[in-house]
């Protein structure tokens, strides 16, 4: 079985561009999350997808990120426009199920600097 | 609200000698508490969860925690370092019914032959 894969694996990009981070989870998950690690800080939760919806989009910085998951497969990040402070490493997880005895599995994570 | 501190940013250990991870935990809710390491370059792999059954739990390649309740503490331990343990680890806790992880600051383990 296909672990959590993530494109690409490194992004540099100069401060006014565009990105766009991909997330491909374990088929048959519903659950979809994206996570940040900003050099020298805790990873940090980002927002949660069940299926298509967004269940939880508390841990968005700004309006400059948006996250998608049309028809309820991978999800894409995208970032526009980048700044300084978005360079760190994005994780995505997903899992099968919601209940704290559910596993989220992480894919390698994408890093993005921001020059 | 939640939140984990995890003691020691850096643990430095010789092959063969224990290894112990310290973290402790804040929740208002009943836990589910989690180690997951990162190696190089690789994905966080789960090494272990705490999910109110047995406090003393078992993980992957030779790893267990104790959940302690009085204490607020989920350390993690091995009783013998290999220098393959050399990675980051992630003390991480949710609700017992719930989804975003909240992470500890991570400890990087340094394994000297």
């Amino acid at each position: 079985e296909a672990g959590v894969t993530q494109f690409p694996s490194h992004s540099v990009i100069e401060k006014g561009q565009t990105v766009t981070l991909r997330c491909d989870p374990i088929s048959g998950h519903d659950n979809l999350y994206w996570y940040r690690r900003v050099m020298g800080k805790e990873i940090k939760f980002l927002l949660h997808f069940v299926k298509e919806s967004k269940q939880d989009e508390s841990g968005m910085p700004n309006n400059r990120f948006l996250a998608e998951r049309t028809g309820g497969t991978y999800s894409t990040l995208k970032v526009q426009p980048a700044e300084l402070e978005d360079s760190g490493v994005y994780f995505c997880a997903s899992s099968q199920g919601l209940s704290g005895t559910d596993t989220q599995y992480f894919g390698p994570g994408t890093r993005l600097t921001v020059l | 609200a939640q939140s984990v501190t995890q003691l020691d940013s850096h643990v430095s250990v010789s092959e063969g000698t224990p290894v112990l991870l310290r973290c402790n935990y804040s929740s208002s809710y009943s836990p589910s508490l989690f180690w997951y390491v990162q190696h190089p370059n690789k994905g966080l792999q789960l090494l272990l969860k705490y999910t109110s059954a047995a406090t003393l739990v078992k993980g992957i390649n030779g790893f267990e925690a104790e959940f302690k309740k009085s204490e607020t503490s989920f350390h993690l331990t091995k009783p013998s370092a290999h220098m393959s343990d050399a990675a980051e680890y992630f003390c991480v806790v949710t609700k017992a019914a719930g989804n975003k992880l909240t992470f500890g600051g991570g400890t990087r383990v340094l394994v000297k032959p």
